[in-house]
């Protein structure tokens, strides 16, 4: 069956420093790949997706690449911020399907 | 932007007794929304698929006398957790599809259920 293993945290960063956030997954057939993000006192928003490989997704400086040969999908972003403060979920499923596999969720903490 | 909204935020109930959880799609109409649940330090794991007008549609596993799932309309679904047990302490989060083609799912807040 899909799984997805998600680097475990919660992961504490300066300020303006490079952020990895590792994911890998198991799943039949092609899946789409998302990263979700989980704001304090807010609901899961979705931050970005890759539907086939090598394709990289991208949004608010945040970045990640479907890699096949490695099945992973990490995330990353060259300089964060303290907004960026946030739990992060990697989930791999099918587009515009609503069964979802989830990783464990990454808390990120951002210092000033 | 689109907005699900789950209620209540958190709740402490005792063994034996029910409890209710809303979520409203607030300014979109969703002929389907999701019920998950996540244990600490584990995944969201789907428990149940919930369609307006009709009966839900539950994952393998997940007791669908225990979890009891309304769906009435276009903008609300609720999870209804019967003669609770400690063991179904969790965090409960719905997520829902605006009906329009090409929308994202919008997820809830979560409910933090504590089963004394």
């Amino acid at each position: 069956g899909n799984s997805v293993t998600q680097m475990e945290g919660p992961v504490t960063l300066s300020e303006e420093a490079f952020l990895t956030i590792n994911c890998t997954y198991t799943a039949t057939g092609y899946p789409s790949l998302f990263w979700y993000v989980q704001y304090p006192g807010e609901g899961l928003q979705l931050l970005l997706k890759a539907t086939k490989a090598d394709d990289k997704g991208s949004n608010k400086g945040f970045e990640a690449t479907y890699r096949k040969e490695t099945t992973s999908f990490h995330l990353e972003k060259g300089s964060v911020q303290v907004s960026d403060s946030a739990v992060y979920f990697c989930a791999l499923g099918r587009f515009g399907n609503e069964k979802l596999t989830f990783g464990t969720g990454t808390r990120l903490t951002i210092i000033p | 932007g689109a907005v699900v909204s789950q209620h209540p935020s958190w709740v402490i109930c005792k063994s034996g007794t029910s409890v209710k959880i809303e979520c409203r799609s607030l300014d979109f109409q969703a002929t389907t929304m999701f019920w998950y649940r996540q244990f600490p330090k584990q995944s969201l794991m789907l428990m149940a698929t919930s369609n307006e007008g009709s009966k839900a549609t539950y994952e393998q596993g997940v007791e669908k006398d225990k979890f009891l799932i309304n769906h009435a309309s276009l903008t609300l679904s609720t999870l209804t957790v019967t003669s609770a047990h400690p063991e179904d302490s969790s965090f409960y989060i719905c997520s829902a599809r605006d009906q329009r083609e090409n929308s994202p799912l919008h997820f809830g807040n979560g409910t933090r259920l504590t089963v004394t």
